[in-house]
């Protein structure tokens, strides 16, 4: 079974700093990693995917790195805001079809 | 539909009662997804249907839970004789196709409560 986890399970930082989230994962025979933001009550919005060959996707503030060799992902937040308060998930695909998650790191950004 | 729907949002059963929670997928997509979350952990895998064949149902916990997709679009997961236990948030989730590469789109979630 792959194990993935995340570290720090918690994170408070000011308004402007930047986050940065980290996810290890056990197995490097994977078919991709996606990146969840997670808020209460609300369902899961999918942020980044990354495939297996690819070493880094973008979007806007939003850098997610995948390093399959070391099993780990980083997941960098520019310039955070108040908005970005949520819990952050990690997801491996480690064949054609289930997600193995992390716990997730729970993300304070202080105004 | 625009995203994957789960109904209902919230369900609240007697100890003992059956449960049906249902999910409407994407619009064409293929894949469909079935996952329990307990407070302060991910999401845990029950079962993976790829058009209606469940494909796999090795994280469903016992066989008071079934699953079933008969047209190949919206899904049924229902629980028996529920348990206390069974209290968690049950996530759907559904992608585009079966190669593994397209991304997971999740609903809103189930939030059961069993008293």
């Amino acid at each position: 079974k792959q194990e993935v986890t995340q570290i720090p399970a918690a994170l408070s930082v000011p308004e402007g700093e930047n986050l940065v989230l980290n996810c290890s994962f056990t197995d490097s025979a994977i078919y991709n990693l996606q990146w969840f933001r997670q808020d209460p009550g609300k369902g899961l919005t999918s942020l980044l995917l990354i495939q297996s060959s690819q070493r880094e996707q973008t979007s806007g503030r939003l850098n997610a790195s995948l390093d399959k060799s070391s099993g780990r992902s980083t997941l960098y937040i520019a310039a955070s805001q108040p908005g970005d308060s949520a819990t952050y998930l990690c997801a491996v695909k480690y064949d054609d079809y289930k997600l193995s998650f992390g716990a997730g790191t729970t993300v304070t950004v202080r105004a | 539909g625009a995203g994957v729907s789960q109904s209902p949002r919230y369900k609240v059963t007697k100890r003992g009662q059956d449960v049906a929670l249902r999910c409407d997928p994407i619009s064409g997509h293929v894949s469909l997804y079935w996952y329990r979350q307990a407070l302060g952990q991910g999401p845990e895998f029950l079962t993976y249907f790829n058009y209606e064949a469940q494909q796999d149902k090795s994280g469903l916990p016992n066989d008071r839970f079934s699953a079933e997709r008969p047209e190949g679009s919206i899904s049924t997961l229902t629980i028996q004789r529920t348990e206390q236990r069974d209290s968690a948030m049950y996530r759907c989730a559904s992608s585009l196709d079966s190669t593994g590469l397209t991304e997971a789109f999740f609903g809103q979630g189930t939030r059961l409560t069993v008293v």
